[in-house]
């Protein structure tokens, strides 16, 4: 059982926007920034987004981040094929005095 | 840009150690988190342990407090080299994963991820 609460899976054909949520608690989303992994399997995973809706360089801005209260979301505009593959948030936890990660959510494109 | 290479990974019997280095390189910021995260087969990411460049501060997941040690030996003397290191005692069936070393700018933020060294804690 994860700390932050994602949908297992989710699905959309190409071209479509889909959207992943990630919910937490006042002692980790309510107070601290979200960040949002990608990962593939055999791979390194790879920053999406960090402090809640930044884009590192090189990441595409089809891919957007938000927060609001104890809840976050990922936003996935354009679906692309690549873009299959399991995603998690993240958000330190001053309770645990740790970070804390999602399960996780597998992103199929049909 | 950051380089990270896990090494260390194998095979250890249940009560058994076992020590990972990360080799990094191209480290430019001047204070920086470092830290190990795990992947389970079949199973999602955990967080395991981290500490901060200049030792100020080190956390653990609870699963692993008192098991596990977090340390790092600097390579050069501006920083921008070190070896990481994750020193894994009284190992359980529950260990085995893929270990990660990544490295970022605040505690939850990963920003450079390494490739993963496995371990396998089997009788």
């Amino acid at each position: 059982q994860s700390v932050l609460t994602q949908p297992p899976s989710a699905s959309g054909t190409p071209g479509q926007r889909v959207t992943i949520s990630c919910s937490g608690s006042s002692s980790n989303i309510g107070i601290n920034f979200v960040y949002w992994y990608q990962h593939l399997p055999g791979t390194a995973p790879r920053l999406l987004i960090y402090r809640n809706n930044q884009r590192p360089s090189g990441v595409p801005d089809r891919f957007s981040g938000s927060k609001s209260g104890t809840s976050a979301s990922l936003a996935i505009s354009g679906l692309r094929s690549e873009d299959e593959a399991d995603y998690y948030c993240a958000a330190w936890d001053d309770s645990l005095s740790g970070v804390v990660f999602g399960g996780g959510t597998k992103l199929t494109v049909l | 840009e950051v380089q990270l290479v896990e090494s260390g990974g194998g095979l250890v019997q249940p009560g058994g150690s076992l020590r990972l280095s990360c080799a990094a390189s191209g480290l430019s910021f001047s204070n920086y988190f470092m830290s190990w995260v795990r992947q389970a087969p079949g199973k999602g990411l955990e967080w395991v342990a981290n500490r901060k460049q200049d030792g100020s501060e080190k956390y653990y997941v609870d699963s692993v407090k008192g098991r596990f040690t977090i340390s790092r030996d600097t390579i050069s003397r501006d920083n921008a080299e070190i070896s990481l290191y994750l020193q894994m005692n009284s190992l359980r069936a529950e260990d085995t994963a893929v270990y990660y070393c990544a490295v970022g700018v605040t505690a939850a933020y990963f920003d450079s991820w390494g490739q993963g060294t496995l371990v396998t804690v089997s009788s």
